[in-house]
């Protein structure tokens, strides 16, 4: 079975900290691709980033950086210095290709950053 | 901007009313997906078109459940005699087959509240 698991339902740091979002998933395929999106309170889901299982190398792209470990199945998700601006929930998704290319969500992290 | 859209934005009706909803893709995306996320869950699948082929629906789709995509473009949704469980937000994303990606993109989603 597919399964993603966020087991952060919430997250509040103050302005400045770092903090990391914990992303487990399970697949007994070889080849998957994991996802991160932005949900803002607006509501529309914001693509943050996609992985695919062979490459585990980790990315940074500004104050945002990704683990990858397929030792332990994990995706995580640090966001560094957060801003007011980083409030959001966030979801980690599965997708493990087939026909469909459908996306596996997992139940999402609410973040807030305290001023 | 060309990015996906959705109409209309929010949605409220009464018990046993038909209500229809409609995505426009990115231009160009051939894929696209209906999901739906109800408070405090990650999107869930409904389903899935390549051009004008719906070609996956979920087990969550029941048969008051209707969507098309005539001629491989803009989408709909259609849902016969609402109950308050439909209550939801419903998402849709496009992607394209043709991109080494295929990444989804969502749009800013329909709320539905049925009374």
């Amino acid at each position: 079975a597919q399964k993603v698991t966020q087991a952060q339902t919430e997250i509040s740091v103050v302005e400045k900290e770092d903090v990391t979002l914990d992303c487990v998933y399970e697949t007994r395929d070889t080849t998957y691709y994991l996802f991160w999106y932005k949900q803002p309170p607006s509501g529309e889901l914001v693509f943050l980033i996609r992985r695919n299982s062979f490459d585990e190398q980790n990315e940074i792209s500004g104050r945002y950086s990704w683990n990858f470990q397929k030792s332990t199945s994990s995706f995580n998700f640090t966001i560094t210095a957060s801003q007011v601006v980083d409030s959001a929930v966030y979801f980690c998704a599965l997708n493990y290709g087939g026909a469909t290319n459908k996306l596996i969500f997992g139940t999402g992290t609410l973040l807030a950053v305290q001023p | 901007d060309t990015g996906v859209s959705q109409d209309p934005r929010h949605k409220i009706t009464k018990r046993g009313q038909n209500v229809t909803f409609r995505c426009d893709p990115i231009s160009e995306h051939n894929r696209l997906y209906w999901y739906r996320q109800t408070l405090g869950q990650g999107p869930e699948f409904l389903t899935y078109f390549q051009n004008e082929a719906q070609l996956e629906k979920s087990r969550l789709l029941s048969d008051r459940f209707s969507a098309e995509r005539p001629k491989g473009s803009f989408s709909t949704l259609e849902i016969q005699r609402t109950e308050q469980g439909d209550s939801a937000m419903y998402l849709c994303a496009s992607s394209s087959r043709q991109s080494s990606t295929d990444t989804q993109y969502f749009g800013p989603g329909t709320r539905l509240t049925v009374l």
